[in-house]
């Protein structure tokens, strides 16, 4: 089975600095990786996804993701953090049933 | 990409009684999917419906517990039966978009008391 997973259940940074939640991976074959953020109260919004092609993939409000075969990770990254970037971060890979499993979800804060 | 109308977005029922969700997707769609999310934790996949066939279970869900229809391309439904306080969580429904992102519906909140 394919597997995600978010070694981070909190981020806490300062807004302007870099924002890093990390992603690891364990697939047989090609993986299909997603992010998706929730805020509270709110459903799912898809962030970015990697089928194939460039390792680094952008994605919505300024977030991307960087595809590491050799590290099996799908980092997902944004330069400057905002305030408004507080939010519950999940990263999910798709099973070979087309069935999303998810990660345990990393909290993102981000301090004015 | 797909647009999902999910309801309610919201319930509070009485313990021992039923409620279905609704799942109205703005195109076809082959697969659709119900998720719960339990307070602070991630999503877990309660099932596929797949339309003209019965839906698939996850481990430790089951059909008399969680009855879901899909007469459509377009719409689902979750029941969740028999409810407990142990059934309060989020259920969100999702649609398959591999171009696109799966998409999820808005979320039901659902409290039992």
């Amino acid at each position: 089975a394919q597997s995600v997973a978010q070694p981070e259940d909190q981020v806490n940074v300062a807004e302007g600095n870099p924002l890093t939640v990390k992603c690891t991976y364990s697939v047989s074959g090609n993986p299909y990786l997603f992010w998706y953020v929730q805020y509270p109260n709110r459903g799912l919004q898809f962030l970015l996804k990697y089928i194939t092609g460039d390792n680094l993939v952008k994605g919505s409000y300024g977030f991307e993701a960087e595809f590491n075969k050799s590290q099996t990770s799908f980092h997902l990254k944004k330069p400057s953090a905002l305030v408004s970037d507080s939010a519950l971060y999940f990263c999910a890979v798709r099973e070979d049933d087309y069935k999303l499993s998810f990660g345990a979800g990393t909290t993102v804060t981000v301090r004015a | 990409s797909a647009v999902i109308s999910q309801k309610p977005s919201r319930d509070i029922c009485q313990r021992g009684t039923s409620l279905t969700i609704q799942c109205q997707v703005d195109s076809q769609v082959t697969m659709m999917f119900w998720y719960r999310q339990q307070p602070g934790q991630s999503l877990t996949l309660i099932a596929t419906a797949n339309q003209g066939s019965e839906a698939t279970y996850e481990s430790g869900f089951v059909i008399d517990k969680f009855p879901i229809s899909r007469p459509n391309l377009t719409f689902s439904t979750l029941t969740v039966s028999n409810m407990s306080p142990e059934d309060s969580s989020i259920y969100l429904c999702s649609v398959e978009g591999l171009s696109y992102g799966y998409t999820f519906g808005s979320g039901t909140r659902l409290t039992v008391v």
